[in-house]
């Protein structure tokens, strides 16, 4: 089944610099990866996804890029905000015999510090 | 329109107690899938279901989970005989599309504690 590896574990940044999170996955079969931000005791909040038929998405300050090749795709946070600070988490399909699931990092907390 | 919502938010139970956690999900979606989430970890896939059909159920820890959707709308999660490692945050999340490369979103969870 697929293995999803996420690093840094944990990133501290000052605002308005920027901020990169980077996945790696096994399953060369998965093609849909999204990203998720959790704020603390809140639901995870789908922010921004990508699927395997282009390299690179953005919405305004965040981008995700992904390298089918290399098997590894990274999220990209531009002039960061206090308000960004939460725990990330990337996440991939699991084709090893199962429909329905997503397989999650253990997740990167990022503190902006103002 | 609303997002998807669980019940109770806050659960506690005794060990051996049984409980039940609600999931209802955004109208219209087909797909419903509950994680559990522990403390400091990324939410783990428990079962999927695409409509009332129950299409996995891999990752329930035991077969003290069980889960059921019925009129393929509100879900329901079981615990029996609830253990001290059964504590954790239960996320449901729903999806327009049928399986896995669909948008997934989130319920706001409902946090066991099993004492």
């Amino acid at each position: 089944g697929e293995n999803v590896e996420q690093h840094p574990s944990t990133l501290s940044v000052q605002e308005g610099d920027s901020a990169v999170i980077k996945c790696t996955y096994s399953d060369s079969a998965s093609n849909y990866f999204p990203w998720y931000k959790q704020e603390l005791g809140k639901r995870p909040q789908l922010i921004i996804d990508i699927r395997s038929n282009v390299g690179e998405k953005k919405d305004q300050r965040i981008a995700v890029t992904l390298n089918k090749t290399a098997k590894h795709f990274s999220l990209h946070i531009t002039e960061t905000q206090p308000e960004d600070s939460a725990v990330y988490f990337c996440a991939a399909p699991n084709y090893g015999g199962s429909q329905g699931n997503l397989i999650f990092g253990k997740g990167t907390k990022l503190s902006v510090k103002p | 329109g609303a997002g998807v919502s669980q019940s109770p938010r806050y659960k506690v139970a005794k060990r051996g107690q049984d409980v039940a956690l609600r999931c209802d999900p955004i109208s219209g979606h087909v797909s419903l899938f509950w994680y559990q989430q522990a403390l400091g970890q990324g939410p783990e896939f428990l079962t999927y279901f695409q409509n009332e059909a129950q299409l996995d159920k891999s990752g329930l820890p035991s077969d003290r989970f069980f889960a059921e959707r019925p009129e393929g709308s509100v879900s329901t999660l079981k615990i029996q005989r609830t253990q001290q490692e059964d504590s954790a945050v239960y996320l449901c999340a729903s999806s327009f599309g049928q399986g896995r490369t669909y948008e997934q979103y989130f319920g706001p969870g409902t946090r066991l504690t099993v004492t």
